[in-house]
């Protein structure tokens, strides 16, 4: 079964540091996506990057960047230069197969605190 | 581009009454929109998937005759808490994938449920 794990419930850093948030997956199938996203207090749910299980690169986007270990089935966010705004909650999702439209599975969360 | 909108974004309803929540992607066309759950501090949890044009698909556990949803056209979906408890009150969130875009899910900002 397709399963989505970040372990680390809670993690504090640095303004202008940067950050590593883990995210590991489960999953038999060989075409697949992952996902980041960031849940601020008020909610919404706000993509960051994408990352495809064929991609070869891995993904960035501006402070983002997403270390693909396909063989370690990981998909962690790396944040550089931290910013207040940055706290936030982040959530790694797996969507199974190329079709657009598949379902996500979130994993649990990581609370991001950034200290000025 | 990719923006969904939610309506409400809060309500507060008794206990027995309906609550209908709208989701609308605003400058595409969503072929799929997919409603979550999310109680404090947790992650999303698939309610269901909708299609337009046919019956959603629920998650198991899922009640389909007290959560229904309805993909009425490529731009809107509502979901409907019919005869709400307490127990319902949480956070809907809705999400919309373009046919024509990235495989990526947007979300909408949410509608916050209280049922008193």
């Amino acid at each position: 079964a397709q399963k989505i794990t970040q372990t680390q419930p809670g993690m504090f850093v640095q303004e202008k540091e940067a950050v590593t948030l883990d995210c590991t997956y489960d999953t038999s199938d060989q075409s697949y996506g992952l996902f980041w996203y960031k849940q601020p207090s008020s909610g919404e749910m706000i993509f960051l990057i994408y990352q495809g299980s064929y991609d070869e690169q891995n993904a960035t986007e501006g402070r983002y960047s997403l270390n693909f270990q396909k063989a370690r089935k990981s998909a962690n966010l790396v944040i550089s230069a931290s910013q207040l705004g940055d706290s936030a909650m982040y959530f790694c999702a797996m969507r199974e197969g190329r079709n657009q439209g598949g379902k996500l599975i979130f994993g649990q969360g990581t609370e991001l605190s950034v200290k000025p | 581009g990719a923006v969904v909108s939610q309506h409400p974004s809060r309500v507060i309803c008794k206990s027995g009454t309906s609550v209908k929540i709208e989701c609308r992607s605003l400058d595409f066309q969503a072929t799929t929109m997919f409603w979550y759950r999310q109680f404090p501090k947790k992650s999303l949890m698939l309610m269901a998937t909708s299609n337009e044009g046919s019956k959603a698909t629920y998650e198991q556990g899922v009640e389909k005759d007290k959560f229904l949803i309805n993909h009425a056209s490529l731009t809107l979906s509502t979901l409907t808490v019919t005869s709400a408890h307490p127990e319902d009150s949480s956070f809907y969130i809705c999400s919309a994938v373009s046919g024509t875009l990235t495989d990526t899910q947007y979300f909408g900002p949410g509608t916050r449920l209280t049922v008193l």
